[in-house]
């Protein structure tokens, strides 16, 4: 079974409709991060949580919001969604101790397409 | 800010043979990690390798080394006996130690000729 998950892996919406995003990690890493992909621009980081009682934004937060509910869960949501939203996702997570902190794991990403 | 730059938007290797690519970082800090990511066309990013920068010895895994010139800031990823399956998206990124930013080159298109 793959370390970090995320549901759904595809998804196609229309503009003004809530959506989440959801990320589960068995790892049990401390860590864990939101970031969207866009062709030409790479990734850039959305959100970040160190801990379930912490939440940071990232550089691209606007339009976005996060829940860490366990260690192991972290959703992002986009409250209404706009085209320019279309992009791909991926949650990360990384250890807080032991040999490779510093050291991010991704999901397999949610192709996510807004009309 | 630190950067990372990837200067080659595509390289071709035939199977079997080696390819290197380029990335370069700068950064005026002195505790930080260097990696690898390999996103095939299933799109899941998969970490290749990973380097600290207090160590001078290079790092490896399998087929997969890395050139770490830290004076030079330069991290170059060497693949050898390249195979059909190598092909993918390679991102170069940094991370300051502690930091909770992973700063992505553009990447690297790498295609294998069988």
């Amino acid at each position: 079974d793959a370390d970090v998950t995320q549901t759904p892996r595809n998804r196609i919406t229309k503009t003004g409709k809530r959506i989440m995003l959801e990320c589960s990690q068995t790892k049990g890493h401390d860590r864990m991060y939101w970031y969207r992909q866009d062709p030409g621009l790479g990734l850039r980081l959305i959100y970040y949580s160190f801990d379930v009682k912490d939440i940071n934004k990232g550089e691209i937060s606007d339009g976005y919001s996060v829940s860490r509910q366990a260690q192991a869960k972290f959703s992002l949501s986009l409250e209404s969604a706009i085209p320019n939203q279309t992009a791909l996702y991926f949650c990360a997570t990384s250890d807080a101790a032991g040999g490779d902190t510093d050291t991010q794991y991704f999901g397999p990403g949610t192709r996510l397409t807004v009309l | 800010a630190q950067t990372v730059t990837q200067s080659q938007p595509e390289m071709s290797v035939q199977e079997a043979e080696t390819v290197t690519l380029s990335c370069t970082y700068d950064t005026s800090e002195s505790d930080y990690y260097l990696f690898w990511y390999k996103q095939p066309p299933s799109r899941q990013m998969i970490l290749v390798i990973r380097q600290e920068a207090y160590k001078q010895q290079n790092a490896t895994e399998n087929r997969f080394s890395v050139n770490f010139q830290k004076a030079a800031k330069s991290f170059s990823l060497k693949i050898s006996d390249s195979q059909l399956g190598d092909a993918a998206m390679y991102f170069c990124a940094y991370t300051q130690g502690g930091s909770e930013k992973l700063v992505f080159g553009k990447g690297t298109k790498l295609t294998v000729n069988p």
